[in-house]
C-alpha cells in the first residue's frame, strides 16, 4: 500500500502571499488530520477532516483552513502568510480518526515565509 | 499548557543496550498512546501504541509500559542500535467525539542517539 503523499516537498513564499498545500491519504483511510512543526511549539493539531467535514480544530487564526474532496484527498490552505507561519506541514490519515487509530504521516511540506 | 512531557531532551545510548524513553501526561482522560520515530527532513513514523486498559505492549525490540496512576509511559528499545538514532515523540489521543476527532496531543520529543 503506497503511503501518505504531500506535494509540495518545499515552499518560499513572501508575507501577505497565499499557499495550498496537498495531501493524498492511503487508500482506505477516511480520516486526514494536517500538524504544524515548528521548533519553539512541537507538533501542533491544526485540524481534522472525515467524508469531507471538518470534524475537529485546533487553536490557530481562522487564516488556516482546509477542505477534503470525495476521494479524501484533503488540501490546507493559509492566506496573508505571516513570519511565524514558516513551518513544517504534516498531514497524517488513519482509517477512522476516532482516538483508537494509529495516525500515518506524510513526508511534510516545508514552507518558509520571507 | 502542555499535556505531554518529555522532560528529557536528548539521550545517548551504547549500540546493544537498552534505550528508555519516558513521557508524562496531565489529562487522565487520555485513553490512547503512541510513540512516533522522526528522522530529519521526514514525517514521523508509527512505532507502537498502547490502550489504556492495558500497562504493557510489545513489538520485537520494542515495549512500551504504561503506568496510569502515575500518568506515565515509556518506550524500551532492546537491543539499541545505531538506526534507532532519531527523535522520539510520545502522543496521546482521547476517545470522547468531538474535539477529540483526529488529534494526537504530542510531547517535544527526545532525540536519541546510539553510538556504534
Amino acid at each position: 500500500k503506497a503511503g501518505v503523499t504531500q506535494t509540495p516537498r518545499y515552499l518560499i513564499k513572501t508575507r501577505g502571499q497565499q499557499v495550498t498545500l496537498s495531501c493524498s491519504p492511503i487508500s482506505g483511510h477516511r480520516s486526514v488530520s494536517w500538524y504544524q512543526q515548528t521548533p519553539g511549539q512541537g507538533l501542533q493539531f491544526l485540524f481534522e477532516y472525515f467524508s469531507e467535514t471538518q470534524r475537529n480544530k485546533g487553536n490557530f487564526p481562522g487564516r488556516f483552513s482546509g477542505r477534503q474532496f470525495s476521494n479524501s484527498r484533503s488540501e490546507m490552505n493559509v492566506s496573508t502568510l505571516e513570519l511565524g507561519d514558516s513551518a513544517l506541514y504534516l498531514c497524517a490519515s488513519s482509517q477512522s480518526g476516532d482516538g483508537y487509530n494509529e495516525q500515518f504521516f506524510g513526508p511534510g511540506t516545508r514552507l518558509t515565509v520571507l | 499548557d502542555q499535556q505531554v512531557k518529555q522532560n528529557s531532551p536528548s539521550l545517548s545510548v551504547q549500540e546493544g543496550r537498552i534505550s528508555i524513553l519516558n513521557c508524562d501526561y496531565t489529562n487522565s482522560m487520555f485513553d490512547y498512546f503512541l510513540w512516533y520515530k522522526k528522522y530529519p527532513a521526514e514525517g514521523p513514523t508509527f512505532l507502537i501504541s498502547i490502550s489504556s486498559i492495558k500497562d504493557k505492549n510489545e513489538d520485537g525490540r520494542f515495549t512500551v509500559f504504561l503506568n496510569k496512576s502515575a500518568k506515565h509511559l515509556s518506550l524500551h528499545i532492546v537491543p539499541s542500535q545505531p538506526g534507532d538514532s532519531a527523535v522520539y515523540f510520545c502522543a496521546a489521543s482521547l476517545n470522547a467525539g468531538g474535539t477529540s476527532y483526529g488529534k494526537l496531543t504530542f510531547g517535544q520529543g527526545t532525540i536519541l542517539t546510539v553510538h556504534p
